[in-house]
């Protein structure tokens, strides 16, 4: 089953606004990953982050590793019509372990 | 650069029959995964290997699941017999080693069992 949970499960927005979700585990994890899944594609990295406290940036994206490395979330500025998609974080509990376990998603709706 | 290819993209099939997918991971990548994704359950993970050897499967949901790795090159994941509750998309990826945690999905095998 599920370690991570995610949250919100999903939000309509208007195009132009900002959005912020955001991924909890009770367990430790080292590293921690946003994808973005198109409708009728796999998953795509997004960012990915591996020290607590790390803040890293992509374009309009930001992410957060959480300093007790039990969080992280994911900010999108001044949203876009292609931004629509549904956005999963992800986490290994041992960094290159292979072993790598995904939130359920949040499913993003951007109105023009 | 060819990504990961898996087929049959869609398959419709009866309760009781087998199912076999196939998946072709990028060519280099040490690591192959499979996971199933559903509405109820998200993305879960099933099996993976690490330079063809099954490391994991301890999500793999029942016997009726079985994936090999014959080579670096080919995995199947295979359904027998099938149950329209195994009805999800199936996504396999890879991934090199050391890539920190970054997989490269295909585009998944969409499966109805009715």
């Amino acid at each position: 089953g599920q370690q991570l949970n995610q949250s919100p499960q999903s939000m309509f927005i208007q195009e132009g606004e900002d959005v912020s979700m955001n991924c909890t585990s009770s367990s430790i994890f080292n590293t921690w990953l946003w994808y973005k899944q198109d409708p009728g594609e796999g998953p795509v990295l997004l960012i990915a982050l591996y020290k607590a406290g790390e803040l890293t940036s992509n374009g309009r994206l930001t992410a957060q590793f959480g300093i007790t490395r039990k969080d992280s979330f994911l900010n999108i500025s001044a949203s876009i019509p292609s931004d629509v998609g549904i956005y999963f974080c992800a986490g290994q509990r041992v960094r290159d372990n292979n072993d790598m376990r995904f939130g359920a998603g949040t499913r993003l709706t951007v109105k023009p | 650069d060819a990504g990961v290819i898996q087929s049959p993209r869609h398959e419709v099939t009866e309760m009781g029959q087998e199912v076999t997918l196939r998946c072709k991971p990028i060519s280099g990548h040490n690591s192959l995964f499979w996971y199933r994704q559903t509405m109820m359950r998200g993305l879960e993970l099933l099996i993976y290997f690490n330079n063809n050897v099954p490391i994991d499967d301890s999500g793999m949901p029942e016997d009726r699941f079985s994936a090999k790795m014959p080579n670096a090159s080919f995995s199947t994941l295979k359904i027998q017999p099938s149950e329209p509750r195994d009805s999800a998309v199936y996504f396999c990826a890879s991934s090199p080693t050391g890539a920190g945690g970054e997989l490269f999905f295909g585009e998944g095998s969409r499966l109805t069992v009715l």
